[in-house]
């Protein structure tokens, strides 16, 4: 299958200060790519959807001006996470849609674990 | 909005025998498809088997196959032999497929279900 990968695969930052994460689709474009977040041993939470070259659309109850998401390319969308506190503590992972030759499947990078101190 | 449910936390299984887990949802559309995700202790998502809604045949990957009961609202996940590999959680997911509908392409997920496997 295609391959998605994330950056960085952990980080920990201070509290106040802003943390970027990338999403890169390796082998294939993607128009659509997605930013969950999962705490331990729950679900996947949808947290927006990254679309290229337009804005995201957020889901209810998630902060935009707090998750800034960027799709400046159709293999590239970064999730910033801006003035994080340790309740943005969590485990980010995204997923790019790969609707090519008719396969219209979900890939999903590795995750990111924040830890906000 | 479609909700989906897995109504068992934690499932249990002897390598080499055979577990299902389970999985509801409630939708009023008719055009979907229906996923089960494999994240191992690594968290890296996999995708195990999906399901066309309009496919009346249920879908089989190896040793991993699906019942799926379109009335019923129904997409059990059936392994055989299970591995030791297998220990993971397992998530259920659901998919519009309807294009202009606003959750089309999203995946909503179930909360999971953790599999260990005994040898």
């Amino acid at each position: 299958g295609a391959v998605v990968s994330q950056h960085p695969s952990r980080v920990i930052c201070k509290s106040g200060t802003s943390v970027k994460i990338e999403c890169r689709s390796l082998d294939f474009q993607a128009t659509t790519m997605f930013w969950y977040r999962q705490f331990p041993k729950q679900s996947l939470m949808l947290m927006a959807t990254s679309n290229e070259g337009s804005k995201a659309t957020y889901e209810q109850g998630v902060e935009k001006d707090k998750f800034l998401i960027n799709h400046a390319s159709l293999t590239l969308s970064t999730l910033t996470v801006t003035s994080a506190h340790p309740e943005d503590s969590s485990f980010y992972i995204c997923s790019a849609r790969d609707n090519g030759g008719g396969s219209d499947t979900q890939y999903f990078g590795p995750g990111t674990r924040l830890t906000v101190l | 909005a479609q909700t989906v449910t897995q109504s068992q936390p934690e499932m249990s299984v002897q390598e080499a025998e055979t577990v299902t887990l389970s999985c509801t949802y409630d939708t009023s559309e008719s055009d979907y498809y229906l996923f089960w995700y494999k994240q191992p202790p690594s968290r890296q998502m996999i995708l195990v088997i999906r399901q066309e809604a309009y496919k009346q045949q249920n879908a089989t990957e190896n040793r991993f196959s699906v019942n799926f009961q379109k009335a019923a609202k129904s997409f059990s996940l059936k392994i055989s032999d299970s591995q030791l590999g297998d220990a993971a959680m397992y998530f259920c997911a659901y998919r519009s497929n309807n294009a202009g509908g606003t959750s089309y392409g999203k995946l909503t997920f179930g909360q999971g279900t953790i599999l260990t496997v005994h040898p």
